[in-house]
């Protein structure tokens, strides 16, 4: 049975710093990995997809790593700014797609 | 890219009567879509996997005499929760699937979610 983690469960980073935030999983016979934005009490935001056979994606600031046969995914943030406070989640296909739980992030002004 | 829509956005409705939430992809027809539940600071749960035209599939532990699902066109499936309770208050998401090839690897794109309220 896939499980997801993400760590750490909350984050707080004066803004201008960079970041990485960590999913592991524990299947690695997966599709795809992606990594969501969450505002509170909002729907879903998809950030970057990295499918299997792919070792990174990058929009912007972010960018997104996978390593499949280790289980793991790192999500960085350069330069953070205060609008990137939200809470992120990783979310893992196989048959279905598992979401972590997520990492909420704050970014002090 | 794809639009998914859910109607309505927030719904507070008193205990014991049912409620349908519904969800449309607005520019691509969607074989398969999904409805997942978040409760507060927890992770999206996958409830079930709706199929037009043929009977949903539940997740285990997942009542489907409670959670009737009904994917009766190509763009529309709904979700309705009957005889609601308190603890069915939660934050409801669905996705559809692209599955004509346009979108590569037939990727899920999400709603934005619908937070049920049960007095």
């Amino acid at each position: 049975k896939q499980e997801v983690t993400q760590i750490p469960a909350a984050l707080s980073v004066p803004e201008g710093e960079n970041l990485v935030l960590n999913c592991s999983f524990t299947d690695s016979a997966i599709y795809n990995l992606q990594w969501f934005r969450q505002d509170p009490g909002k729907g879903l935001t998809s950030l970057l997809l990295i499918q299997s056979s792919q070792r990174e994606q990058t929009s912007g600031r972010l960018n997104a790593s996978l390593d499949k046969s280790s289980g793991r995914s790192t999500l960085y943030i350069a330069a953070s700014q205060p609008g990137d406070s939200a809470t992120y989640l990783c979310a893992v296909k196989g048959d279905k797609i598992i979401f972590g739980k997520g990492t909420r992030l704050h970014i002090l002004p | 890219g794809a639009v998914v829509s859910q109607h309505p956005s927030r719904v507070i409705c008193k205990s014991g009567t049912s409620v349908k939430i519904e969800c449309r992809s607005l520019d691509f027809q969607a074989t398969t879509m999904f409805w997942y539940r978040q409760f507060p600071k927890q992770s999206l749960m996958l409830m079930a996997t709706s199929n037009e035209g043929s009977k949903a599939t539940y997740e285990q532990g997942v009542e489907k005499d409670k959670f009737l699902i009904n994917h009766a066109s190509l763009t529309l499936s709904t979700l309705t929760v009957t005889s609601a309770h308190p603890e069915d208050s939660s934050f409801y998401i669905c996705s559809a699937r692209d599955n004509s090839g346009r979108v590569k690897y037939n990727e899920q794109f999400f709603g934005p979610g619908t937070r049920l309220t049960v007095l």
